[in-house]
């Protein structure tokens, strides 16, 4: 079971709009920055959003993310069907001085 | 471009032990920490150990605590995996990662008789 708590699974149609939450605790999510990741089917993850909000290189302003206290949230919108992948949260998380990831979501477009 | 390639997956028996490397380039590699993390086939990532940039700070998850070690060169821009008393469960992909944010396609590992 992972700390960091995602929802399994979330879907939606073409065009819409999809969020994927992250709940943690004070020692990661809600001290910590938090990353999201994209892994496509038989691809390794890749970055989407670094220190809470900030989009990496090349990713599109569909992709957003936010932070409140220990909870964090990454929204997509104007969904496609090339979204259709995994996503994960991570921190660190300063008194277990490890590296956390949520236990990841399924994102289907529908 | 920035590029992470790992190598020296395979298949070992159980209490058998691996090395896994991982070349970077494109990048200042001596000024970046380092990541191990991996995934069981059908799972989610699993971090596994950090290095800093001069190796001046290590840490492990406790699942690998006393059985890996990682270490990196940074004269040959490397990052080591050593796997040792391998289990069934070490069954994975394994990834490195620069600092979380660039990661290479991984290296598998299957432990079996």
């Amino acid at each position: 079971q992972s700390v960091l708590t995602q929802p399994p699974s979330v879907s939606a149609a073409p065009g819409q709009m999809v969020t994927i939450s992250c709940s943690g605790s004070n020692s990661n999510v809600g001290s910590e920055y938090l990353s999201w990741y994209q892994q496509l089917p038989g691809t390794s993850p890749k970055l989407l959003i670094y220190d809470n909000n900030k989009r990496a290189s090349g990713i599109p302003e569909r992709f957003s993310g936010s932070k409140s206290g220990t909870s964090a949230t990454l929204a997509i919108t104007g969904l496609q069907t090339g979204d259709d992948a995994d996503y994960y949260c991570g921190t660190w998380d300063g008194s277990l001085n490890a590296w956390l990831f949520g236990g990841g979501t399924k994102l289907t477009v529908l | 471009d920035v590029q992470l390639v790992e190598s020296g997956g395979g298949l070992v028996q159980p209490g058998g032990s691996l090395r896994l490397s991982c070349v970077g380039s494109g990048f200042s590699f001596i000024s970046y920490s380092m990541n191990w993390v991996r995934q069981a086939p059908g799972k989610g990532l699993e971090w596994l150990s950090y290095i800093s940039s001069s190796s001046g700070t290590i840490y492990y998850a406790d699942s690998v605590k006393g059985r890996f070690t990682v270490s990196r060169d940074n004269a040959k821009n490397s990052l080591y995996l050593q796997m040792n008393s391998l289990r069934g469960d070490d069954t994975a992909v394994y990834y490195c990662a620069q600092y979380m944010n660039v990661w290479g396609k991984g290296t598998t590992v299957t432990v079996s008789s």
